[in-house]
């Protein structure tokens, strides 16, 4: 079956522009999470959706970024006012509860910020 | 602040050799500890886990070992192929046993394994 997908795979922007990173997560997972990995780090947890509840937002860096998911399916990262710093590889996950349940990654959005 | 350390940044093994990933945590609070694999330009894709209630999971050539007093885990690969040359992440977390939850990673350590 079809799993999660990111859009774009790729984005170049120039200091100071805003970017939306786009996220389909598998059909029917009720949690929805957004990662980065910057260059020669590890993954670090910037949001989490979960069915209805308020999301956990304790990762996101600054209040440049922000996540929204419609509808309880489709996410979208912004990124106001980018920096430098933002540039890294941005990765959404999903899944649904369950003892055996993992988190499954898209292919993430390499955004590079000049 | 580091909750999981991943100590060493590479390893290299030879094909057929047994490879052993180590990785450290802080947070006591952790009940399940995840490996995940990544290739280059892919997302990660997830190996093995393991609960805090177990010391030992074992699936075909991958077996993780956990040492909670230590707050020790590691990944056995045996025997290790080319194939397995990516870049392999622990995660761990605090969500009853489950992967439900946010997850704390390392900083990955590369496996390179040479024919």
């Amino acid at each position: 079956g079809a799993g999660v997908s990111q859009s774009p795979s790729n984005k170049v922007t120039e200091k100071g522009k805003d970017v939306e990173l786009r996220c389909d997560p598998i059909s029917g997972h009720t949690a929805l999470y957004w990662y980065r990995q910057s260059l020669g780090q590890g993954l670090e947890f910037l949001i989490y959706f979960q069915g209805n509840s308020a999301p956990d937002k304790s990762g996101l860096p600054s209040d440049r970024f922000s996540a929204e998911r419609t509808g309880g399916s489709v996410s979208t990262l912004t990124i106001q006012r980018t920096q430098q710093e933002d540039s890294a590889v941005y990765l959404c996950a999903s899944n649904r509860p369950g003892l055996q349940e993992t988190q499954y990654f898209g292919p993430g959005t390499r955004l590079l910020v000049l | 602040d580091q909750q999981v350390k991943q100590n060493s940044p590479s390893l290299s093994v030879q094909e057929g050799r047994i490879s052993i990933l180590n990785c450290d945590y802080t947070n006591s609070m952790f009940d399940y500890f995840l490996w995940y694999k990544k290739y280059p330009a892919e997302g990660p894709t997830f190996l093995i886990s393991i609960s805090s209630i177990k010391d030992k999971n074992e699936d075909g050539r991958f077996t993780v070992f956990l040492n909670k007093s230590a707050k020790h885990l590691s990944l056995h690969i045996v025997p290790s192929q080319p194939g397995d040359s990516a870049v392999y992440f622990c995660a761990a977390s605090d969500a009853g046993g489950t992967s439900y939850g946010k997850l704390t990673f390392g900083q990955g350590t590369i496996l390179t394994v040479h024919p």
